[in-house]
C-alpha cells in the first residue's frame, strides 16, 4: 500500500525498557520527521531525517534514538522509557523541507507504566 | 517557548456559521504557513497552505487570511459543517525548520 504507515498502533511498556516504533514510508520521499503530540503542546520535533544516513535532532530529542539505513524506513527508539515518554507518536514525511507540506503516519499511542 | 501561537484552544460553532482560527508567530524566518486538520485517531493532513507573498488563500469554504506585517494568519472555515469538527493546527516554516500551534478543538453543532 502507497502511503505512510506506522506499527505498532498501541503500545504499553513499562519504565525503562527499550522500544522502538517504526515508520515505513513509500514515496521515497528525502525527509522523515518524528513527532510527539502532547495536550497542550501540540506537534513537538523530536529528530529529523534529510536523507538516508543522515539525522538530526529537533526540539524535543533527549531519551530518543533514531537511525536511517534506508530511504523507506524511520525508527525511532527509546532507550529506556520514561513515563514522561507517554504520548502519541507521528511520524511524517516530506519530498522537500518546506515543500508541499507534510504527510503524516496514523501515530502511535505509548503508555509507560 | 512557543514560536506560534494559536488561538482560540477549542471553538464550537453552529452548522452554517463561521469558524475563525488565529495564528501568530515570532520567527520572521518563516516563510511556510500551512494549516492540517486531524481527526481522531488519525494523523494530521495538510488542509491550506499559504506563503507570504500573498495576503489571502481560499480553497472551497477554506479561507488563510495573512498579514505579514502583523505576523499573524487565520483560517477561516464558511458555512461550518458537523464534519469539520477536528482539532486544526497551524504551523509556520523557515530555515528547515517546521513549528506547529498548540491546535485548536473545533466542534460544529448541527
Amino acid at each position: 500500500d502507497a502511503g505512510i504507515t506506522q506499527s505498532p498502533r498501541y503500545k504499553i511498556t513499562e519504565t525503562g525498557r527499550q522500544v522502538t516504533l517504526m515508520c515505513h514510508q513509500t514515496w521515497s520521499h528525502s525527509y522523515m520527521f518524528w513527532y510527539r503530540q502532547d495536550l497542550g503542546h501540540g506537534l513537538r520535533l523530536i529528530y529529523y531525517s534529510a536523507a538516508a544516513d543522515i539525522t538530526d535532532k529537533g526540539e524535543v530529542p533527549d531519551g530518543y534514538v533514531v537511525s536511517r539505513s534506508k530511504t523507506e524506513n524511520f525508527p525511532l527508539t527509546l532507550e529506556s522509557a520514561t513515563r514522561s515518554q507517554t504520548s502519541v507518536y507521528f511520524c511524517a514525511s516530506s519530498p522537500g523541507q518546506g515543500v508541499g507540506g507534510y504527510t503524516f503516519g496514523s501515530g502511535t499511542r505509548l503508555t509507560v507504566v | 517557548q512557543q514560536q506560534v501561537k494559536q488561538s482560540p484552544q477549542s471553538l464550537i460553532v453552529q452548522k452554517g456559521g463561521i469558524s475563525i482560527i488565529n495564528c501568530a508567530y515570532e520567527n520572521t524566518a518563516f516563510d511556510y504557513f500551512p494549516w492540517y486538520q486531524q481527526f481522531p485517531g488519525k494523523g494530521p493532513a495538510l488542509l491550506i497552505a499559504i506563503r507570504p507573498d500573498v495576503s489571502e488563500k481560499k480553497e472551497g469554504r477554506f479561507t488563510i487570511s495573512f498579514n505579514k506585517s502583523a505576523k499573524q494568519f487565520s483560517l477561516h472555515i464558511m458555512d461550518s459543517q458537523p464534519g469539520d469538527s477536528a482539532t486544526y493546527f497551524c504551523a509556520a516554516w523557515g530555515n528547515n525548520d517546521m513549528r506547529f500551534g498548540a491546535g485548536t478543538r473545533l466542534t460544529v453543532k448541527p
